[in-house]
């Protein structure tokens, strides 16, 4: 049964800094993964799709890495701004539909 | 170019009544996908439906709940005799329907919260 762990549970830095947040899943068959931003009764954006070929994706000021051998993915934010405030989600694809959630990391950057 | 609607966005209702769910996807999709999302925990599939089918209905509980996908208008996720435990944010995702629509990511709409007292 695939699960997925999201570390930290909760990160609050200091505006500018860059950051990892990390993912990781116990079944490296996995179609995709996708990482999300939640924000406070809001629904979820996505952010960035990895395809299980690939190794890393990226748009602006974030990049997403993926190693299905090793179950983990990790998204790096540069220059962290108070408005990345949110929760992130990671979503792994078992190779079908159902995305398995993990529980996020909530992120509080300071100005 | 809209995306994923969803109403309500607040519903409360008392034990024992219905709620009704509504999700249209985005243009174009025709693969529509429901999450809960528990207090504290990570979003759960649901259902699966394309349009006047349930592919996979398999993270539903058996009983009091239902979706459809019909194939004028939004689908419908209801849920009979509600209870307390179905307090929870109902999200909808559309996704596109040709053949990369495995690789195509999930759009979400802003969800449902859905309040039984």
């Amino acid at each position: 049964k695939q699960e997925v762990t999201q570390i930290p549970a909760a990160l609050s830095v200091p505006e500018g800094e860059n950051l990892v947040l990390n993912c990781s899943f116990t079944d490296s068959a996995i179609y995709n993964l996708q990482w999300f931003r939640q924000d406070p009764g809001k629904g979820l954006t996505s952010l960035l799709l990895i395809q299980s070929s690939q190794r890393e994706q990226t748009s602006g000021r974030l990049n997403a890495s993926l190693d299905k051998s090793s179950g983990r993915s990790t998204l790096y934010i540069a220059a962290s701004q108070p408005g990345d405030s949110a929760t992130y989600l990671c979503a792994v694809g078992p190779g079908t539909y159902k995305y398995i959630f993990g529980t996020g990391t909530r992120l509080k950057v300071l100005a | 170019n809209a995306g994923v609607m969803q109403n309500p966005r607040h519903l409360v209702r008392r034990r024992g009544q219905e709620a009704r769910l509504r999700c249209s996807p985005m243009k174009g999709h025709s693969h529509v996908y429901w999450y809960r999302q528990l207090p504290e925990e990570g979003l759960k599939f649901m259902v699966y439906l394309q349009k006047e089918n349930i592919i996979d209905e398999s993270g539903m509980p058996k009983e009091r709940f239902s979706a459809e996908f019909p194939k004028e208008g939004p689908s419908i996720l209801r849920i009979q005799q509600v209870v307390r435990g179905d307090s929870a944010a109902y999200f909808c995702a559309s996704s596109r329907s040709d053949s990369s629509s495995y690789n195509s990511p999930l759009h979400f709409g802003n969800g449902t919260r859905l309040t039984v007292t």
